[in-house]
Formats: C-alpha cells, structure tokens, sequence
C-alpha cells in the first residue's frame, strides 16, 4: 500500500517556539495533501489542504498565518505552526492523495506537539 | 444534522462474532465512501474503499453501500480482540477531494 512519512512523531517544546512538521508520500507522487488535528477522543479536524505549487486552502476558523503550509514538490508538504502555545498541542495527522480524486487518501503515523 | 454520522458506542462484540458498523450521509452528490481504522494514540489506516451500490469484500471485511438510503456498512467477520479500535467512515463528495470524516464508532471485541 502507498506509504506516507511524517516527522517527527512527538515534538516537546517551550511556549512561542515554531514547530515545523514534514509529511513525504515515499512511493507514489501526492498533487495534493491534507493537515488534520486530532483532539482527545475527537475525530480528524481537516485544517487545510496543500496542492503542490500552490497556496493552501486553510479552512474556516484556521489561521493561516499561524499554521503555515508549503508543499514546494509533488513529495513534500510541511507544516509549521508558528509561536507555538499551549492550546496549539494537539496530534497532527497529513495525508496524501494521487491526483485521481477518486484515490483514497494515506495518512502519515502522525506528530505529537506538546507545548509547555 | 452532521454531515456524515457514526454511532459512537462502544459497541461490543464477542470474539469470533460478526462486528457490524453503520455510517449515514446527508450529501446525495457524495460518490466515494471509505473506512478507517483507527488504534489509540495512532494515525487512521485504511480498510476499505467503496465506489458503487452493494458489497465489496476484502478478507474478514465487507463494505456495503447503499446510495438510495444514503448509508455505508463496514461488516467484520470473525472478529479478533486485534480488532479493537475506533473504526471512522469517511465520505467524499462528487468533483472535490476533500473527507468529510464521521466521529466513529469504537469497537470492542471481548474474550
């Protein structure tokens, strides 16, 4: 099955620190992937969507000028949450899609971000 | 009313009985239909994908999808304590790539 890599899996850092997360799709070239947060005991929250070589599409309510998306190759899409605050920990999950909208999507093994 | 709806349970089965999770839609146009499995503290894994009416087989697993009545099955045959964990249904629209993600249903498969 396709494989999707992210780093790193558990992040501890101090409040206002930026925190940078890659999501890499290994076998199969990703036109498009998905930044989810996931809460305790809540489904995936979708927080934007990364198409190569174009801005993200942040949904509503999500700033996109604190979670910051660049997807520069059809391999990498990161992620950087900037001045990272308490609130901000959360486990953050990317997944990637071949082109055909039809393809299901492949999530990554996820990053735990805990801010102190 | 949610867009995609799950059952959150728990829902308990014996070891080896047959485990069945229902997933309802609210969007008529939506054409892809898949489920994950998700384990505590890990990232969702995918099970299955469904395109067309009826059931699609996959091992111990059964996805059946019934567009008229606007609901997703996922059917687990024999199930294992492994089994354990929160299955979520997805749903994606015609034309768009986006998930529209359920809340799950957590199964439990006891000895």
């Amino acid at each position: 099955g396709a494989v999707v890599s992210q780093h790193p899996s558990w992040v501890i850092c101090k409040s206002g620190t930026s925190v940078k997360i890659e999501c890499r799709s290994l076998d199969f070239q990703a036109t498009t992937m998905f930044w989810y947060r996931q809460f305790p005991k809540q489904s995936l929250m979708l927080m934007a969507t990364s198409n190569e070589g174009s801005k993200a599409t942040y949904e509503q309510g999500v700033e996109k000028d604190k979670f910051l998306i660049n997807h520069a190759s059809l391999t990498l899409s990161t992620l950087t949450v900037t001045s990272a605050h308490p609130e901000d920990s959360s486990f953050y999950i990317c997944s990637a899609t071949r082109q055909n909208s039809n393809q299901p999507q492949h999530f990554g093994d996820g990053t735990r971000l805990s801010i102190l | 009313q949610k867009e995609v709806e799950q059952n959150s349970g728990p829902l308990s089965v014996p070891e080896g009985a047959i485990a069945s999770l229902n997933c309802t839609y609210s969007d008529r146009g939506s054409q892809s239909f898949f489920w994950y499995r998700q384990y505590s503290g890990k990232s969702p894994e995918l099970i299955m994908f469904i395109y067309s009416n009826g059931d699609k087989e996959d091992g111990r697993f059964t996805a059946q999808l019934n567009k008229a009545s606007q609901y997703v099955s996922l059917l687990i045959r024999d199930s294992q304590p492994s089994d354990s964990a929160t299955y979520l249904c997805a749903v994606k629209a015609g034309g768009g790539n986006k998930l529209t993600f359920g809340t799950g249903t957590q199964l439990k498969v006891e000895l």
